[in-house]
């Protein structure tokens, strides 16, 4: 089955560490993004790749890194100069479509990852 | 990027049709309109999109005012199943672009 796939899905850690959310997709997708969403809130973008080895900030990119080495991978390390820290951050990857006035962007998302530093 | 203005909630029947509307004033002629849910607990799923013409797809259908400054998207028949929060977002045609979440609508199904 194709899909994107985060682990884990819940993750605790203490303030002040480092930690890395993984991010995996086998549907061939050249985008991807990370985004952080807050209770009650919509999403927030964070990050985003357009292709290997290339990838620009997004609104709320502070306190975060990203590497985009594979086309399947896409992690994403909350370092501990992020100020909060604790939400649910979800990874998603699109395929652009060709819809005959020009292409659209379809996101697939991943089921998340619960993040809550105590 | 253009904005969309939609409802904080709306509430709907069971079995009912439901209509939720997005307003987007300042689309441009080039802004793709699309559609997503978000489960609880889950990331946000595709639902349907458009440029211009009104769209059925096995999940809904999405109707595009004729001045496209507006849009709602339908649910035909309501089910428990179908609450989630609703975000009505716009995309420049030029592939693959990021896409900007709002607020949403939280729609609630009574039984």
């Amino acid at each position: 089955d194709g899909g994107i796939t985060q682990s884990p899905k819940y993750l605790f850690r203490k303030e002040g560490q480092n930690v890395t959310l993984s991010c995996e997709q086998n549907l061939n997708h050249d985008a991807m993004y990370w985004y952080r969403q807050d209770p009650g809130q919509g999403l927030r973008l964070i990050y985003y790749s357009q292709i290997v080895n290339d990838f620009q900030k997004g609104d709320i990119a502070e306190g975060y890194s990203v590497s985009r080495e594979k086309k399947e991978s896409f992690p994403l390390t909350v370092t501990s100069a992020q100020k909060n820290p604790t939400a649910f951050y979800l990874c998603a990857s699109s395929i652009n479509h060709n819809g005959g006035k020009g292409s659209y962007n379809e996101q697939f998302f991943g089921p998340g990852t619960r993040l809550t530093v105590l | 990027d253009a904005k969309t203005t939609q409802p904080n909630s709306m509430e709907s029947n069971e079995e009912e049709p439901v209509h939720l509307p997005c307003n987007h004033s300042t689309i441009s002629g080039t802004d793709y309109i699309h559609w997503y849910r978000q489960l609880p607990s889950q990331g946000p799923e595709y639902v349907i999109h458009g440029l211009t013409s009104n769209v059925n797809n096995r999940m809904a259908s999405l109707a595009i005012a004729e001045d496209r400054k507006s849009s709602t998207l339908i649910l035909h028949r309501a089910t428990l199943r179908d609450a989630a929060v609703y975000y009505c977002i716009l995309s420049s045609n030029f592939g693959n672009e990021k896409l900007t979440f709002g607020t949403g609508t939280r729609l609630t199904i009574i039984p």
